[in-house]
């Protein structure tokens, strides 16, 4: 079974544009958190999709944003970056049985803000 | 105070020995629990999950969770220089759709 998958790997931006980063969950599940891990913050959990519905949200501004498609698929968009915003985006699935929510994570997305 | 809490480390153990780390959390109706390792540069593995108090076995790996202390440790036997990583411990609030993460333990086995 194929792994979760996160397009792109890398990104470089600059101040006050935006980014959008893909996920791709494993086959079957249809939930998907997001997370921002920076050397000084650790793991920060962004939010939480299932069924296209966010289900929960972190401490982030607004400029955080993301959504769910029909087939689980999900995105998470970053507007008016700021250099604080370099981290590495991570996405998790899960199968969503209950207290049973083992997460499994993408391999990242690494985002350089300039 | 924070909702989990880690020894930041770093923790250093001889190759052979038995690594524990440890892990504190708030939410007292939090049910699941997760360790995952984490190496440089990549994203973090899942490596143990327990739901109930007590030892949960996996090979070298051993959770043991006691509710009543909000506690969750996780002790890894045999340790080998493949195992030097940082070690994140996971709870999941109750309901809440959220995994809180500690700050993770960076774990050094010497050769």
């Amino acid at each position: 079974k194929a792994g979760v998958t996160q397009t792109p790997r890398y990104l470089i931006k600059t101040r006050g544009q935006q980014v959008t980063l893909s996920c791709s969950p494993i086959s079957g599940h249809r939930s998907v958190s997001w997370y921002q891990q920076t050397p000084g913050q650790g793991l920060q959990f962004l939010f939480e999709y299932f069924s296209e519905t966010q289900r929960n949200k972190g401490n982030f501004p607004g400029r955080f944003s993301g959504r769910q498609f029909s087939n689980s698929r999900s995105e998470m968009n970053v507007s008016t970056l700021e250099l604080g915003d370099s981290a590495l985006y991570l996405c998790a699935s899960s199968m969503d049985r209950g207290i049973y929510n083992e997460q499994f994570f993408g391999p990242g997305t690494r985002l350089t803000v300039l | 105070q924070k909702e989990v809490e880690q020894n930041s480390g770093p923790l250093s153990v001889p190759e052979g020995a038995i690594a524990s780390l440890n892990c504190t959390y708030s939410d007292r109706g939090s049910q699941s629990f997760f360790w995952y390792r984490q190496y440089s540069g990549k994203s973090p593995e899942l490596i143990m999950s327990i739901y109930s108090n007590g030892d949960k076995e996996d090979g070298r790996f051993t959770a043991q969770l006691n509710k009543a202390s909000q506690y969750v440790s996780l002790l890894i036997r045999d340790s080998q220089p493949s195992d030097s990583a940082t070690y994140l411990c996971a709870v999941n609030l109750y309901l809440g759709f959220k995994t809180i993460f500690g700050a993770g333990t960076r774990l050094f086995v010497k050769a």
